[in-house]
């Protein structure tokens, strides 16, 4: 089955400490996208990425940094950890407009 | 700023009832009205989506409804069940942007 898969799927993390999430899909999707889900405040776009090489700014960018490696993996990085930053993390793909967005199971971070 | 809105935050209905969930938006260059459906630890997945020269969409059990001139989308879900018990967003986004705006979420609870 085709799908999008996040690594690690939980994760804890000190404050100040940095990480990497990954994010693969197999399906040769051009688009794909960093969400954060919190509780009341819905799933707010960290970074998108249209294609291979070029990424651009969602509503919430601060903090993070992102790199589209090739057309398969976006990975999210953290380089200084906040408490702010506690949330679930969700990577999607999208082949073109107007399709569906899809999604991977997500990766829960909590950072103390 | 929200550029969607999504009421109710939770909803309980019973077995057999009609849940119906609203969102409104303000940018009136939206013309895609995603409805997306996420079970607990797991991502969303596309349920139904709208394009707004139509002002209903049925799929099975679930209906959109939508009011151009209100600037309103609403999911209707018809003789629900326990199995649909998940948390429900709606979205929107532009002509040939790849980016989704998505409400708050709306946590369903179907009682038998």
């Amino acid at each position: 089955n085709a799908s999008v898969t996040q690594t690690p799927k939980f994760q804890v993390l000190k404050t100040g400490q940095s990480m990497t999430l990954q994010c693969a899909q197999d399906m040769n999707h051009n688009s794909m996208y960093w969400y954060r889900q919190d509780p009341g405040m819905g799933l707010r776009l960290i970074y998108y990425s249209a294609s291979e090489g070029t990424t651009d700014k969602g509503e919430v960018p601060n903090g993070y940094n992102v790199s589209r490696l090739n057309k398969r993996e976006f990975s999210l990085r953290l380089e200084s950890a906040a408490p702010s930053q506690t949330s679930v993390y969700f990577c999607a793909s999208l082949h073109l407009p107007y399709q569906p967005q899809h999604f991977g199971d997500g990766t829960r971070l909590s950072i103390l | 700023q929200q550029q969607v809105k999504q009421s109710p935050q939770s909803l309980i209905v019973q077995k057999g009832g009609i849940p119906i969930i609203n969102c409104a938006y303000e940018n009136t260059a939206f013309d895609y009205f995603p409805w997306y459906q996420q079970f607990p630890g797991k991502g969303p997945a596309l349920l139904i989506a709208i394009r707004p020269d139509v002002s209903e969409k049925k799929e099975g059990r679930f209906t959109i409804s939508f009011n151009k001139s209100a600037k309103q989308f609403s999911l209707h879900i018809m003789d629900s069940q326990p199995g649909d018990s998940a948390t429900y967003f709606c979205a929107a986004t532009l002509f040939g942007n790849e980016k989704l705006t998505f409400g708050t979420g709306t946590r369903l609870t179907i009682i038998p």
